[in-house]
């Protein structure tokens, strides 16, 4: 156990459709991070989040947005959903600002299924 | 991002067999990393690789930053059934962690 929760596991919606993922990082941990894998490829880097503020962007398209509240859990808020958009959704959390060390904690994942 | 290209893609290796696979890229990390996936669950660091030519051992597994900063490799000895899994090689430049594709391990045991 990582000690990062995300919620939903499993969700399944329609095209054109608005979900959103939650994630609590590991206790202490400032940092969130969103990433997306696809069948066969690797981790899509999405974005960072530090102490609620936005520290990194990665290939994270403009029908998504993310957000990290006063608690330090975060949001991914993905919209206008398209088949291309199943996948597995990753969290993960560290303490610092910067990936310096790799050690980013990342929880079990929230499979989207788009129909 | 930048481009990390992890091979092989996948493999299928007979229990105690020895295992490799490496991670190239056309530009400099400062920080290689290799990591594991198991089914259901999220990726798992394995080994942090943090300066050029540093050979790094976590029981089974042995991993290298290559001296130019652009290239990785992992290597798994006497293989068993629980090393079914993902391995994805990482790189860190500044702020972003980039993965490669990963390599799929399955075991015949």
């Amino acid at each position: 156990d990582s000690g990062v929760t995300q919620t939903p596991k499993h969700l399944i919606t329609a095209t054109g459709q608005r979900v959103t993922l939650r994630c609590s990082p590991r206790s202490g941990d400032l940092s969130v991070y969103w990433y997306q894998q696809s069948l066969d490829q690797g981790l899509q880097f999405l974005i960072q989040y530090y102490n609620g503020e936005e520290r990194a962007k990665g290939n994270i398209l403009e029908r998504f947005s993310a957000q990290q509240f006063p608690d330090l859990h975060s949001e991914l808020n993905l919209s206008s959903l398209e088949l291309g958009d199943s996948a597995l959704y990753f969290c993960a959390s560290s303490v610092g600002g910067r990936a310096l060390s790799g050690e980013l904690f990342f929880g079990e994942g929230s499979r989207l299924t788009v129909l | 991002g930048q481009q990390l290209n992890q091979s092989p893609q996948s493999m299928f290796i007979q229990e105690g067999e020895d295992v490799s696979m490496n991670c190239t890229s056309s530009s400099i990390f400062n920080t290689w990393l290799w990591y594991k996936q198991e089914p259901g669950e999220g990726p798992v660091l394995l080994i942090a690789l943090y300066k050029a030519g540093e050979l790094t051992s976590n029981g089974r597994l042995t991993a290298q930053f290559g001296i130019t900063r652009k290239d990785s490799f992992l290597n798994i000895s006497a293989s068993i059934p629980s090393d079914v899994g993902i391995y994805f090689c990482a790189g860190i430049d500044d702020y972003k962690l980039s993965f490669g594709a990963g390599t799929t391990v399955t075991v015949r045991a």
